[in-house]
């Protein structure tokens, strides 16, 4: 497609429950990355794909976040047992390399109930 | 790692009057700078960035930015503000030698006609 993709746009869960978000990145970005944006903030890095491998996950708040992109192209970021405080935009950018200027898509908000 | 600042959480200015947003940053070498702004409920859409050369760089929707290492600033301009700019505008460095993108808290816009 001609832009980042993600999706759902909105997600309600309850505390406790798993929840997967899916980024479709721009065909041929190298780079993808998650971003945690909470209300009134600017985005937190989360983790970094180039192709399939996940090169930095240092920004991944515990080990409830796991994040994939098996095959170089789609990725999942999979909340397990959220909790209230995981409330909050996900973002996915994609770049053609690195840092290389990110295209974001436009997130989904996540409420933990 | 690289830190960014915004030390205006919030700034009116009226239509037509022109616009500086503020952007410091924290880096031991030659940053990859960026602005991007954002729209209620969309992601981040990229101004303009520096990666190096000409410390005066021109973006999208008639705004600049000029790098001033001697300051670690990274200020954003536009001559003459629209009400469409009115959104959240957000700093960013990008490291040279890693992935991670730090992020300011952000400066919201508003445009009084």
């Amino acid at each position: 497609g001609a832009g980042v993709s993600q999706s759902p746009r909105y997600k309600v869960a309850k505390r406790g429950q798993d929840v997967a978000l899916r980024c479709d990145p721009i065909s041929g970005h190298v780079s993808l990355f998650w971003y945690q944006q909470a209300l009134g903030q600017g985005p937190e890095f989360l983790t970094y794909f180039q192709n399939e491998a996940q090169l930095d996950k240092s920004g991944l708040p515990s080990d409830r976040f796991f994040a994939e992109r098996p095959e170089g192209s789609v990725s999942t970021l999979k909340i397990q047992r959220t909790q209230q405080e995981d409330s909050a935009v996900y973002l996915c950018a994609s770049s053609l390399v690195g840092v290389q200027p990110q295209h974001f898509g436009d997130g989904t908000r996540l409420s933990i109930l | 790692a690289q830190s960014v600042t915004q030390p205006d959480i919030h700034i009116t200015v009226s239509e037509g009057a022109s616009l500086e947003l503020r952007c410091n940053y924290s880096y031991g070498a030659t940053p990859y700078l960026f602005w991007y702004v954002q729209s209620p409920g969309q992601g981040l859409q990229l101004l303009l960035k520096y990666f190096s050369g000409d410390t005066l760089v021109q973006g999208i929707k008639g705004f600049e930015a000029e790098f001033k290492r001697s300051q670690s600033s990274f200020n954003l301009r536009k001559p003459s503000v629209h009400w469409s700019d009115a959104a959240e505008y957000f700093c960013a460095v990008g490291a040279t030698n890693n992935n991670d993108m730090r992020f300011g808290a952000g400066t919201r816009l508003t445009v009084k006609p």
